[in-house]
């Protein structure tokens, strides 16, 4: 069965310092992996997504996630937090072996950048 | 183009009523996914459908709740005899087709208060 872990329940950091909000995962066979933002009351947003390719990738807002398929990790970074971007995040996986496999998303961390 | 749209926003019900939550997919999106978001729980998946067709229900609950995306209308999600312990938000994400490269996108919830 495939799973993610967010370690950390709450991160905080202050405002335009980097920030890193950490991901493992399991899964079997390649993952697709992707992060989503939810701000207070509202719907997930996509962020970004790894399919295949570069294991950095760029998304929305200036953050970008590393894949490292040796880690199992997949962890999203910003290089200078700002205070909006306080909100929760969420990890999600799929995995790509034999056919149809559900999305699964972390429990959510909340990220607090502190002015 | 619309995103995914969910009715009501919130809802509140007495125990033993029922509870009807509606999913507007994007356009063009014939796949939808329902989630449950509990405090301090994260996103957990309940069910994931075409049109017409319930692909994975693993995450329903087995009594009391059904889902369906009928060919033509809004997916609903229905909670019979609802408890308290059914208060949680409720989240409808659609995608275009079940390609794993492909995100999901996510309304903005029906927050259900049982009373």
């Amino acid at each position: 069965a495939q799973s993610v872990a967010q370690p950390e329940d709450q991160v905080n950091v202050a405002e335009g310092n980097p920030l890193t909000v950490k991901c493992t995962y399991s899964v079997s066979g390649n993952p697709y992996l992707f992060w989503y933002v939810q701000y207070p009351n509202r719907g997930l947003q996509f962020l970004l997504k790894y399919i295949t390719g570069d294991n950095l990738v760029k998304g929305s807002y200036g953050f970008e996630a590393e894949f490292n398929k040796s880690q199992t990790s997949f962890h999203l970074k910003k290089p200078s937090a700002l205070v909006s971007d306080s909100a929760l995040y969420f990890c999600a996986v799929r995995g790509s072996s034999g056919g149809y496999q559900k999305v699964t998303f972390g429990i959510g961390t909340k990220l607090q950048v502190i002015p | 183009n619309a995103g995914v749209m969910q009715n009501p926003r919130h809802l509140v019900r007495r125990r033993g009523q029922e509870a009807r939550l509606r999913c507007s997919p994007m356009k063009g999106h014939s796949h939808v996914y329902w989630y449950r978001q509990l405090p301090e729980e994260g996103l957990k998946f309940m069910v994931y459908l075409q049109k017409e067709n319930i692909i994975d229900e693993s995450g329903m609950p087995k009594e009391r709740f059904s889902a369906e995306f009928p060919k033509e209308g809004p997916s609903i999600l229905r909670i019979q005899q609802v408890v308290r312990g059914d208060s949680a938000a409720y989240f409808c994400a659609s995608s275009p087709m079940g390609d794993p490269n492909t995100e999901a996108f996510f309304g903005q919830g029906t927050r259900l208060t049982v009373v």
